[in-house]
């Protein structure tokens, strides 16, 4: 099965600055790429996707770009406010999202103020 | 959007009882719902595919006789959780995708406290 891998499980950032989260995974058929935001007791909250037939999408401060051939994505925020600050998480899976996501682990960006 | 629901949003419940947890979406039809389950301060990790019409699809070391997964009409899936014991207390989440993006909809979760 799909296996992702996120790093780092901790980022602190200076607000204003920016934030870069990666991602890797294992299996070739994903195709959809999605990126979700969680503040504490609450559900996802979906903050951007990519599909695998594009290799960069950008919504105001946030982007995210995939690498098909090294099976790596990755996060961009810029411009970082202290709004920002929550547990971010990628995740992928096959047939355009039709299929169950499997998560990355996680990572708790605090942005300092 | 699409909205999921989940009720209850919080149950507290004494070891050996079962909790029935109900996901529903409110504005759209799901033939395909999925249940995760979050630990504190971990990730969200698929427990079982609920299928409409037909049995749940589990993942591996889920026990499908103490989750039992019901997907009897297109907008509710319920998971009963049975002889629950604390180390089942957690963090339930369903999600369903929706037409024609298959974005998927996360319902506001369940936390499950079993004492």
């Amino acid at each position: 099965g799909e296996n992702v891998e996120q790093h780092p499980s901790t980022l602190s950032v200076q607000e204003g600055d920016s934030a870069v989260i990666k991602c890797t995974y294992s299996d070739s058929a994903s195709n959809y790429f999605p990126w979700y935001k969680q503040e504490l007791g609450k559900r996802p909250q979906l903050i951007i996707d990519i599909r695998s037939n594009v290799g960069e999408k950008k919504d105001q401060r946030i982007a995210v770009t995939l690498n098909k051939t090294a099976k790596h994505f990755s996060l961009h925020i810029t411009e970082t406010q202290p709004e920002d600050s929550a547990v971010y998480f990628c995740a992928a899976s096959r047939d355009t999202g039709r299929r169950a996501l499997t998560f990355g682990s996680g990572t708790r960006l605090q942005v300092q103020p | 959007g699409a909205v999921v629901s989940q009720h209850p949003s919080w149950v507290i419940c004494k070891s050996g009882t079962s909790v029935k947890i109900e996901c529903r979406s409110l504005d759209f039809q799901a033939t395909t719902m999925f249940w995760y389950r979050q630990f504190p301060k971990q990730s969200l990790m698929l427990m079982a595919t609920s299928n409409e019409g037909s049995k749940a699809t589990y993942e591996q070391g889920v026990e499908k006789d103490k989750f039992l997964i019901n997907h009897a009409s297109l907008t509710l899936s319920t998971l009963t959780v049975t002889s629950a014991h604390p180390e089942d207390s957690s963090f339930y989440i369903c999600s369903a995708p929706d037409r024609p993006s298959y974005e998927q909809y996360f319902g506001p979760g369940t936390r499950l406290t079993v004492t």
